[in-house]
């Protein structure tokens, strides 16, 4: 069955203490793992697109790692302003996309 | 500006009343979807489109349908609402780059 979990459901950091949020798949022939931030009461707006095992990508705090079986985010010196649920997806087959359900992030000033 | 945008945003109705929640973005994307988003269940996957009048089935159909006519709308139609379908809705397109720009929610509740 395809499946996407994320953990942990939620983590509460200080600010500037890094952390790492674990994104794991079993999906039928990926076609490409992507990381969202949610606001409350918003859409999912895009972060990262990675496609193969290996692949890096980074933005400002945020870099994400793609290996066969999992993904990471990790989040240098978090700000206050980064506290938000964190999405992964993966598009499978026939381009359908599965979700996780989301890692709450809170960083404390 | 590129954007998703939906109607209503908030929408109170009583079971078995038909109704249509539109879609519409404005960046000649090709493919769009609908899905819905429940606590700890996360955005699960409606109906896609891959293209004007190819539509297909994503994990939960079951009480909703779609038609895409034009390539800017996608609709969502809900012939006869059940309490189980009040959720959170979100439609979203997605261009040649892959990743997928979102609505900014439609949130139904079924009486």
């Amino acid at each position: 069955e395809d499946q996407v979990t994320q953990s942990p459901e939620a983590l509460r950091l200080q600010e500037g203490e890094s952390s790492s949020l674990n994104c794991s798949y079993t999906v039928s022939g990926l076609r490409g793992l992507f990381w969202y931030r949610q606001d409350p009461g918003k859409g999912p707006e895009f972060l990262f697109t990675l496609y193969s095992a290996g692949e890096e990508k980074e933005k400002e705090r945020l870099k994400a790692t793609l290996t066969k079986k999992e993904s990471f985010l990790h989040i240098t010196a978090p700000k206050p302003e980064d506290s938000a649920t964190y999405l992964c997806a993966v598009q499978g087959v026939f381009n359908k996309f599965y979700f996780g359900s989301g890692t709450k992030l809170n960083v404390k000033p | 500006e590129a954007q998703v945008t939906q109607n209503p945003r908030y929408l109170i109705t009583v079971t078995g009343k038909k109704l249509t929640v539109t879609c519409s973005q404005n960046m000649n994307h090709e493919y769009m979807s609908w899905y819905r988003q429940d606590p700890g269940l996360g955005l699960r996957q409606i109906y896609y489109s891959m293209n004007v009048e190819v539509t297909d089935k994503g994990d939960v159909p079951e009480g909703y349908k779609v038609s895409r006519k034009e390539k800017r709308n996608f609709p969502l139609i809900l012939e006869s609402p059940s309490p189980n379908q009040t959720s959170l809705y979100f439609c979203a397109s997605r261009g040649q780059g892959n990743e997928q720009f979102f609505g900014p929610g439609t949130r139904l509740t079924v009486l």
